[in-house]
């Protein structure tokens, strides 16, 4: 079956650095979604692309953080500058079309020191 | 707003007793309802959806859900636990607007004992 990558696995990094994520979703996929899980927590939106375009970044830190989808296809999140609170799991996630089920990639968890 | 509220943060059973997660939604509307599996340091997998075509739902691994409006629920169950059913589960709603916005309960982790 296919699947959701996601790179690097692990993240660590010290605070005001940057950092960046990458996330291929399944061929032909057109929505891709960030998300971000805080330890204990469930994961939270950060941003949506609907093929190549944001559909929703409401809560997604603008003055940090920074997504893209330019060709419509794979994406990267980047965090500049790091700080300690964003230590977390990014999982990535994608679905067919908007509304049908989501798939989502094993997550990068970054370590913010 | 669309809101789920997973009652217990932790839940202990032992190998081949059921299992019970409960969940409560608050939705305006007839929602549409998930529950996902997450085991370690993975990503998230999908057991089951409801969406208004029948209220029991089966899902994978021997997991079902009963959506029961009349008490905002849908509890995940399974009659017998194993071993490889510890995992974290969440419950969830969407929110249906522009950006069909999945929104995550805080979860509920499984502990199976042997």
């Amino acid at each position: 079956e296919a699947e959701v990558a996601q790179s690097p696995r692990y993240k660590i990094t010290e605070k005001s650095q940057a950092v960046a994520f990458w996330c291929d979703p399944i061929s032909g996929h057109a929505t891709l979604y960030w998300y971000r899980q805080i330890l204990g927590q469930g994961p939270e939106l950060l941003v949506q692309f609907q093929d190549e375009s944001v559909v929703d970044d409401s809560q997604l830190p603008k003055d940090r953080f920074s997504a893209e989808r330019l060709k419509g296809v794979d994406s990267t999140l980047k965090i500049q500058p790091a700080e300690l609170g964003d230590s977390a799991m990014y999982l990535c996630a994608s679905s067919l079309i908007r509304d049908s089920p989501l798939h989502f990639g094993n997550g990068t968890r970054l370590t913010v020191t | 707003a669309q809101s789920v509220t997973q009652l217990d943060s932790h839940v202990s059973v032992s190998e081949g007793t059921p299992v019970l997660l409960r969940c409560n939604y608050s939705s305006s509307y007839s929602p549409s309802l998930f529950w996902y599996v997450q085991h370690p340091n993975k990503g998230l997998q999908l057991l089951l959806k409801y969406t208004s075509a029948a209220t029991l739902v089966k899902g994978i691994n021997g997991f079902e859900a009963e959506f029961k409006k009349s008490e905002t629920s849908f509890h995940l169950t399974k009659p017998s636990a194993h071993m490889s059913d510890a995992a974290e589960y969440f419950c969830v709603v969407i929110r249906m607007d522009s950006s069909y916005k999945l929104i995550f309960g805080s979860g509920t982790r499984l502990l199976v004992r042997p």
